[in-house]
């Protein structure tokens, strides 16, 4: 199986909270990151969760780590229309090369 | 704030032909890396770069390809005999040092062999 794995798609109404999953397999992973694409664009890094942490908040974004799932959550309160892009979960060690997953597309309509 | 930039933004080929990707990471950076992402698919990893030698390299980083850091400044990806399989998006990255947190990428190059 893969690495990294999330699921494909989500579809919420602008207001809602969205929720994307994450779930990976090695668990020597320091760091786990979320990036955001936009159609076009590249790579934008919203937030990231040392392994250490089992929350991080910032500002509509909260990170939640299941370390012993190796689950990996990103909320997003509030959705608004401009957050529909694709989400990247990422994993790595200090320095090393990033391993992403398949990336899920955030649909919000208003 | 700085940011790592890349050029060409888009370059269409001919199968064959040799291509350079080139990237400019930010100043005071020292670990560089090449990522492409196919249309549709994940992003992958094709090499790390550091102290003007590769670091790491994936499988896809074969004979084909080549890094180089011909200054002070620019970073660059060579491939020398480019596929239709190449045709991507190729993102450059670039890390303060080992014991920061992020990867800061380019904006890419979209890369179309014909």
């Amino acid at each position: 199986g893969e690495d990294v794995e999330q699921s494909l798609f989500l579809s919420v109404r602008e207001g809602d909270s969205s929720v994307i999953n994450c779930t990976y397999t090695d668990s020597s992973s320091t760091y786990l990151y979320w990036y955001k694409q936009e159609p076009g664009a590249g790579l934008q890094l919203l937030t990231y969760i040392f392994s250490n942490m089992d929350m991080k908040q910032d500002q509509r974004l909260t990170v939640l780590l299941n370390k012993k799932d190796k689950h990996l959550s990103l909320r997003i309160a509030d959705t608004q229309t401009g957050d529909s892009a694709i989400y990247f979960c990422a994993r790595n060690q200090a320095g090393t090369a990033l391993i992403f997953g398949k990336g899920t597309t955030l649909s919000v309509s208003s | 704030e700085p940011e790592v930039t890349q050029t060409p933004s888009h370059q269409v080929t001919q199968m064959g032909q040799e291509v350079i990707l080139r990237c400019v990471p930010i100043s005071n950076h020292l670990y560089f890396y090449w990522y492409r992402q196919i249309l549709g698919q994940k992003v992958e990893f094709l090499v790390s770069f550091y102290n003007n030698e590769i670091s790491e390299k994936s499988e896809i980083f074969d004979d084909q390809f080549s890094v180089e850091r011909p200054d002070g400044s620019n970073f660059t990806l060579k491939i020398r005999s480019t596929k239709l399989e190449d045709s991507a998006m190729y993102f450059c990255a670039s890390l303060r040092d080992q014991g920061r947190e992020t990867q800061y990428f380019g904006p890419g190059t979209r890369l179309l062999v014909l």
